[in-house]
């Protein structure tokens, strides 16, 4: 199993601010990681997959990088609409496996 | 534009067999290019891959719940279903199904249905 550890778990930020999470692997996955949008009572969405490839209809402020081990999602001009928990999740070994989540949430 | 819909029984007994169904619209499951998945998430946390399907009737599972896990496919009804044996609270969890991609690079999941709420209580 591979073992996924997000950070934060919890982010403060305004309108605005660029915010960055980590999404750390137990073993090497290359690029095979998708990066979700969750709102609370909703189901996630995609925004990134591949690592760093925009999922159709994301907004550009939107970007993820990395391979192998090491993973991030930058959202370079926060908006009141990304307040929500965000989620990795690695599609290179059975079984799936997401992130803990990082909830982003008003400053 | 393909929709996913989730159904079944929002409450079951302890020890007893939850079923649920995904019902896609606007679409065929029979296309070929998509595996279709089970995902839960327990009120309040992260989220786990129970399982997938491809429309062959071939199947992947997570190991952790395995020996109670079984996806099944009727492509005559646009269907899959999921039934998980011997529930405990622990398996009390908004459940989702997901379409993920048959690509050499793949893709995540990236349709989902709105989940439905199973409680497991007596």
């Amino acid at each position: 199993v591979i073992w996924m550890t997000q950070s934060p778990s919890l982010l403060s930020a305004s309108t605005g601010d660029r915010v960055t999470i980590s999404c750390r692997m137990s073993q090497g996955i290359s690029s095979y990681l998708a990066w979700y949008q969750q709102k609370p009572g909703k189901a996630p969405e995609l925004l990134i997959y591949a690592a760093s490839t925009l999922q159709s209809g994301v907004p550009s402020r939107f970007s993820g990088s990395g391979s192998g081990t090491d993973f991030t999602l930058t959202i370079s001009c926060l908006q009141s609409e990304d307040f929500a928990t965000y989620y990795c999740q690695q599609y290179y070994s059975f079984p799936w496996t997401f992130g803990q989540g990082t909830k982003v949430e008003i400053k | 534009q393909v929709q996913l819909q989730e159904s079944g029984p929002g409450l079951v007994k302890p020890s007893q067999t939850l079923s649920l169904t995904c019902t896609v619209s606007g679409g065929s499951i029979s296309s070929g290019s998509y595996y279709w998945s089970w995902i839960r998430q327990p009120a309040g946390k992260g989220l786990e891959w129970i399982g997938r399907i491809y429309t062959s009737g071939s199947t992947n599972y997570n190991p952790s719940l395995k020996s109670r896990v079984t996806i099944s496919v009727d492509t005559s009804k646009n269907q899959f279903s999921l039934k998980l044996s011997s529930v405990t609270a622990a398996d009390t969890a908004v459940y989702y199904c997901a379409r993920d991609e048959v690509a050499a690079a793949g893709i995540g999941f990236d349709i989902w249905g709105q989940g439905t709420m199973v409680t497991v209580s007596s």
